[in-house]
């Protein structure tokens, strides 16, 4: 119940173009869903954010979407630039006490944008 | 603030051999955690800590993993013996209570086990 799982695994797209990474979970307690942009040879770092009470967030030109009843949220990259080829991680946690803040990651989107 | 900190970068053992990896959190920061990465296992929790006392050691894979957080700015992540199959990326974490999904990672730990 704790396991989000991540589509596609990989992903090509035009310069330009907008790419779409999904994730899907099962447990009802998760509150928080933040994304995750991991460079090669880096750490993951926070990218955006967002809580069930509102079905989209925007930041520049990454979008979350969020389907609460579906259980699924989504990450779009509009105008997708050669600079945002990255690993892609959706996660979840919950305001829970016993979740401890922990992140429950799902499996990475390698994301390339061809010029 | 110097971001989290891990060292080695790059570590390269025989098998059968110990390997420490060590991480200084971001000051101030009361929760770290110790990841690993590899590409058919993604990302992967190994341990938490709160207040330097260990809360969920439930992804630790086998007793050949052992992580130490002796005060507040350091954490090692021991494995005794190695095996190839423990090559993987090793990130370090560490936030704030209360900020739940914002976990600053180190710039982690390749390790190599022949």
């Amino acid at each position: 119940q704790q396991q989000v799982k991540q589509s596609p695994q990989s992903l090509i797209v035009q310069k330009g173009g907008i790419s779409i990474i999904n994730c899907a979970y099962e447990n009802t307690a998760f509150d928080y869903f933040p994304w995750y942009q991991q460079f090669p040879g880096k750490g993951p770092a926070l990218l955006i954010a967002i809580r069930p009470d509102v079905s989209e967030k925007k930041e520049g030109r990454f979008t979350i979407s969020f389907n609460k009843s579906a259980k699924q949220f989504s990450l779009h990259i509009m105008d997708s630039q050669p600079g945002d080829s990255a690993t892609y991680f959706c996660a979840a946690t919950s305001k829970l006490a016993a979740a401890g803040n922990k992140l429950t990651f799902g499996g990475g989107t390698r994301v390339l944008v061809k010029p | 603030d110097a971001g989290v900190i891990q060292s080695p970068r790059h570590e390269v053992t025989e098998m059968g051999q110990e390997v420490t990896l060590r991480c200084k959190p971001i000051s101030g920061h009361d929760y770290l955690f110790w990841y690993r990465q590899t590409m058919m296992r993604g990302l992967e929790l190994l341990i938490y800590f709160n207040n330097n006392v260990p809360i969920d050691d439930s992804g630790m894979p086998e007793d050949r993993f052992s992580a130490k957080m002796p005060n507040a700015s350091f954490s090692t992540l021991k494995i005794q013996p190695s095996e190839p199959r423990d090559s993987a990326v090793y990130f370090c974490a560490s936030t704030l209570a209360g900020g739940l999904y914002e976990q600053y990672f180190g710039p982690g730990t390749r390790l190599t086990v022949t």
